[in-house]
């Protein structure tokens, strides 16, 4: 695609249901990244994708977040039993890979957790 | 593990003004990339301007250029002409070129421009 897509936009859940996040990357980008931008912080890495596998999960704050990434393209980010605490907009970006790549992010899905 | 800071929570300049952001950073490391984002209402992160730390030369992008001093590892940002387009939050953001490819970004400043 012509950019990084995320769905949904908006996502509006009661607390202790799981949400599913999607991450849809700029087509050949083999590295991928998720974040978390919760309100007036700066953003906080989750996890990184390199093809399918995932060599750094260090910033999944609890078990209850998981991610996976199938066929080296589309990313879904998994948080289980919501909690007020995750309300936070959360940021996919993908690059060619590479220590020297840009990385292009999508726009987010704002996470409201009630 | 790296640190990035942003002191100004918020800054504010006149249009066609120049303004300056300030960032600092905590490393062990020689070789690493520093990076200025910029994320408007829309949330989508924009790159604005990146520096790698062996260049001793600051980088210009335009209106947009940087003041980078390695030893004291500062990173600031300098906006010339202010255009209200510009008013947007400014991440400032660390990457490691060992291996490591997170970013590690500051908490921001948000820049507002006065017509």
């Amino acid at each position: 695609g012509a950019g990084v897509s995320q769905s949904p936009s908006n996502k509006v859940t009661e607390k202790g249901k799981d949400v599913e996040l999607r991450c849809d990357p700029i087509s050949g980008h083999t590295a991928l990244y998720w974040y978390r931008q919760s309100l007036g912080q700066g953003l906080e890495f989750l996890i990184y994708f390199q093809g399918n596998s995932a060599p750094d999960k260090s910033g999944l704050p609890s078990d209850r977040f998981s991610a996976e990434r199938t066929g080296g393209s589309v990313s879904t980010l998994t948080i289980q039993r919501t909690q007020q605490e995750d309300s936070a907009v959360y940021l996919c970006a993908s690059s060619l890979g590479g220590f020297d790549e840009k990385l292009f992010f999508g726009s987010g899905t704002q996470l409201s957790v009630l | 593990a790296q640190t990035v800071t942003q002191s100004q929570p918020e800054m504010s300049v006149q249009e066609a003004e120049t303004v300056t952001l300030s960032c600092t950073y905590d490393t062990s490391e020689s070789d690493y990339y520093l990076f200025w984002y910029k994320q408007p209402p829309s949330r989508q992160m924009i790159l604005v301007i990146r520096q790698e730390a062996y260049k001793q030369q600051n980088a210009t992008e335009n209106r947009f250029s940087v003041n980078f001093q390695k030893a004291a590892k500062s990173f600031s940002l300098k906006i010339s002409d202010s255009q209200l387009g510009d008013a947007a939050m400014y991440f400032c953001a660390y990457r490691s070129a060992r291996g490591n490819e997170k970013l590690t970004f500051g908490t921001g400043t948000r820049l507002t421009i006065i017509p």
